[in-house]
């Protein structure tokens, strides 16, 4: 299994620009996520997907948009590109169960992104 | 409002002392908590679960509802065990919150 992959690992982009950002799995979980993480902030959810054709907005999703056709993929979008979306994003995935039951959430290695 | 809370942003023992990450949280109801890492250049994982009661890496946490805290504790600090460490809670829904993260530096 690759667990959680996540293209490109790092991108610049210009002010104004748009990319998807892409995150795969093939552990076959129901839940995804997309994450930002901020120095000193802990990471912040973006949005969520409880399944495929199923997405909601998390913490912060202004600037951002998702889509879940599939159970494998969870591409984020930005549109227009700011300085304030300089981070570094994390995708995650899980497979929700009951409480009490194995909730862990699978991480991708990031990719970091630079608006400039 | 489910909230945690890490206070310190910066943690710096010496090899062998030991070592407490603090985290507290706020949620009515039982809390499902955990510890992720993230090693250097590393994604984050799972250090371990409060419902697992486990030791991983000679690490323990143990939930304490009255104080609601869910300290990260090991007695005898490694120099690979520098990373950064997140909290977190699982709130309804799935999502996971996140404390803001404490840097251990274990120095030699």
């Amino acid at each position: 299994n690759a667990g959680v992959t996540q293209t490109p690992k790092f991108r610049i982009l210009k002010i104004g620009q748009s990319m998807t950002l892409q995150c795969a799995q093939d552990m076959n979980h129901n839940y995804m996520y997309w994450y930002r993480q901020d120095p000193g902030m802990g990471l912040k959810l973006i949005y969520y997907s409880v399944g495929a054709g199923i997405t909601d907005k998390g913490e912060v999703p202004n600037g951002y948009n998702v889509s879940r056709s599939t159970t494998e993929d969870f591409p984020l979008r930005l549109e227009l590109a700011a300085p304030s979306q300089t981070s570094v994003y994390f995708c995650a995935s899980s497979y929700l169960g009951l409480a009490g039951t194995n909730n862990e959430q699978f991480f991708g290695p990031g990719t970091r992104l630079t608006v400039l | 409002a489910q909230r945690v809370t890490q206070p310190e942003k910066l943690l710096s023992v010496f090899k062998g002392a030991p070592v407490e990450l603090k985290c507290n949280y706020s949620y009515s109801g039982s809390p499902e908590l955990f510890w992720y890492v993230q090693y250097s250049r590393q994604r984050l994982q799972l250090l371990l679960r409060h419902i697992s009661r486990e030791s991983i890496k000679g690490f323990t946490a143990d939930l304490n509802k009255g104080e609601t805290s869910f300290h990260l504790k090991k007695p005898f600090a490694q120099e690979e065990d520098s990373a950064m460490y997140y909290c977190a809670l699982l709130s309804p829904g799935g999502k996971l919150i996140f404390g803001q993260g404490t840097e251990l530096s274990v120095k030699p």
